[in-house]
């Protein structure tokens, strides 16, 4: 079963809105959550992460928050531009003998108009 | 520095034939997997290996084969191939360092099946 589930499965905004991407998760076991953004024909690329010691993480317009005792978290996106059109995926790790194998979410098509 | 790279880029197959997709990695990074994305499902985990002569099973490994005889390299595949298996498939490597997990993938492998 989906170990993260997230929404909304796509997202369309104007050009300077705030797009909100949810995720949540049941293994609390979890201590690493990464946002991939992805571009069509390329591969997922990290965009920031968050460990569960923070509630809140930012880098340039990208935004995490973290809720660990509702085992939420979300991405926000700033000023929001034509080139973050994108599929964003958050996702969910443990260090354990599948090393650090990401559990993804299902994805979130953005799309951002000028 | 290549990063991870996928070979081939894409490929038709018949219904029960084989074929072996390569990865290769240049970042002398310890963590290698193949996740497969299917529209609506996210990425998921197919196979994994924590280092050089290792392998494991991840969330979907039926059908798939992998083996890692080399550091760099991590190597999927299909012994007989189904119309199931047509997807995009996802090298990904990563390390570990100062809490930092990142995950870096190749640019993917289209694979149909007919």
């Amino acid at each position: 079963q989906q170990q993260v589930k997230q929404s909304p499965q796509s997202l369309i905004v104007q050009k300077g809105g705030i797009p909100i991407i949810n995720c949540a998760y049941e293994n609390t076991a979890f201590d690493y959550f990464p946002w991939y953004q992805q571009f069509p024909g390329k591969g997922p690329a990290l965009l920031i992460a968050i460990r569960p010691d923070v509630s809140e993480k930012k880098e340039g317009r990208f935004t995490i928050s973290f809720n660990k005792s509702a085992k939420q978290f979300s991405l926000h996106i700033m000023d929001s531009q034509p080139g973050d059109s994108a599929t964003y995926f958050c996702a969910a790790s443990i260090r354990s003998n599948s090393g650090y194998a990401l559990n993804f979410g299902k994805g979130t098509s953005l799309l951002v108009t000028p | 520095n290549a990063g991870v790279t996928q070979t081939p880029k894409f490929r038709v197959l018949k219904t029960g034939q084989s074929m072996t997709l390569l990865c290769a990695q240049d970042m002398n990074h310890e963590y290698m997997y193949w996740y497969r994305q299917d529209p609506g499902m996210g990425l998921r985990l197919i196979h994994y290996s924590v280092g050089e002569g290792t392998t494991a099973k991840g969330e979907v490994p039926d059908g798939y084969n992998v083996s890692r005889l080399k550091k760099q390299n991590f190597l999927l595949g299909l012994e007989s191939a189904a119309p199931s298996q047509t997807s995009v498939y996802f090298c990904a490597s990563s390390y570990s360092y100062g809490g930092i997990n990142e995950a870096f993938f190749g640019q993917g492998t289209r694979l149909t099946v007919v």
